[in-house]
C-alpha cells in the first residue's frame, strides 16, 4: 500500500525565518494535497498539485511536486506566528476513489 | 458560502453506547467523506457518500456506519463504543468534478 512520509515531524523556527516541509511517497502521486490544521480543529485546504514539476503559491506559502511525482515540498517564506500549526500532506491513490490517505503531519511552531 | 459544519463539536460517551455524528456539506457539494484522526494512527479514511450511496469504505469494523440524505447531509454512527474509538471525527465535502475536499471543524468523541 502507498504511504506518505513527512519530514521533519516537528519544527521550531524564529519568526521571519524560511522553512521547508517535505512529503515523500512510496509510489507515484496522482494528486497531492496540502492542508493546515490548528490543534484539535478541522483541516484548512492550502493547495493541490497534480502535474510533475508543478508549483503553486499562495501568499508566503509555495508548494512543489517533483518531476517524478513522488515527493512534494512546502516552503514558507518569512514565517509568522499565524503559520503555526500542523501541516498535513494527503494524496489519492489514483483509482478515482476520492479517499485521501495522509502523512503523519509536521508540527510547526513559530517563535515571535 | 458557509463551510462544512459538524455537530456536535464535543461528545462524551461510555463504552458500549452508540453515537451519531452529523455533517452538513458546503452548499452544492454532493460528496461527503468521513475520517477518523487519532494520535496513534493519524488521519484515516472511513467512508464516502455520494447521492445517498456509499461509494468507498476504509478499513474499519462494521460498528462504523453512515448514511447520506437527499439534501447531502450525512450522519455516521458508531455502535458498541470502545475506548479506542476516542478520536476527532472529521467530515469533508467535495464538489462534483473537483478533487479538493473541504473539511469541517470535527467532532471530538471521548469514550470513557
Amino acid at each position: 500500500s502507498q504511504e506518505l512520509e513527512q519530514s521533519p515531524q516537528s519544527l521550531i523556527v524564529q519568526e521571519g525565518k524560511n522553512l521547508t516541509i517535505n512529503c515523500t511517497s512510496s509510489k507515484t502521486l496522482y494528486g497531492l494535497y496540502w492542508y493546515k490544521q490548528k490543534y484539535g480543529e478541522g483541516l484548512i485546504f492550502l493547495m493541490m498539485l497534480q502535474k510533475g514539476g508543478e508549483e503553486k503559491s499562495h501568499e508566503k506559502i509555495t508548494a512543489k511536486l517533483d518531476e517524478k511525482k513522488q515527493q512534494s515540498s512546502l516552503h514558507i517564506t518569512a514565517s509568522q506566528p499565524s503559520h503555526a500549526g500542523i501541516y498535513l500532506c494527503g494524496a489519492d491513490d489514483g483509482t478515482g476513489a476520492n479517499n485521501l490517505f495522509f502523512g503523519t503531519g509536521t508540527r510547526l511552531t513559530v517563535i515571535p | 458560502k458557509a463551510g462544512v459544519t459538524q455537530t456536535p463539536r464535543y461528545l462524551i460517551k461510555t463504552r458500549g453506547q452508540q453515537v451519531t455524528l452529523s455533517c452538513s456539506p458546503i452548499s452544492g457539494h454532493r460528496s461527503v467523506s468521513w475520517y477518523q484522526q487519532t494520535p496513534g494512527q493519524g488521519l484515516q479514511f472511513l467512508f464516502e457518500y455520494f447521492s445517498e450511496t456509499q461509494r468507498n469504505k476504509g478499513n474499519f469494523p462494521g460498528r462504523f456506519s453512515g448514511r447520506q440524505f437527499s439534501n447531502s447531509r450525512s450522519e455516521m454512527n458508531v455502535s458498541t463504543l470502545e475506548l479506542g474509538d476516542s478520536a476527532l471525527y472529521l467530515c469533508a465535502s467535495r464538489r462534483t468534478g473537483y478533487s479538493e475536499q473541504f473539511f469541517g471543524p470535527g467532532t471530538r468523541l471521548t469514550v470513557l
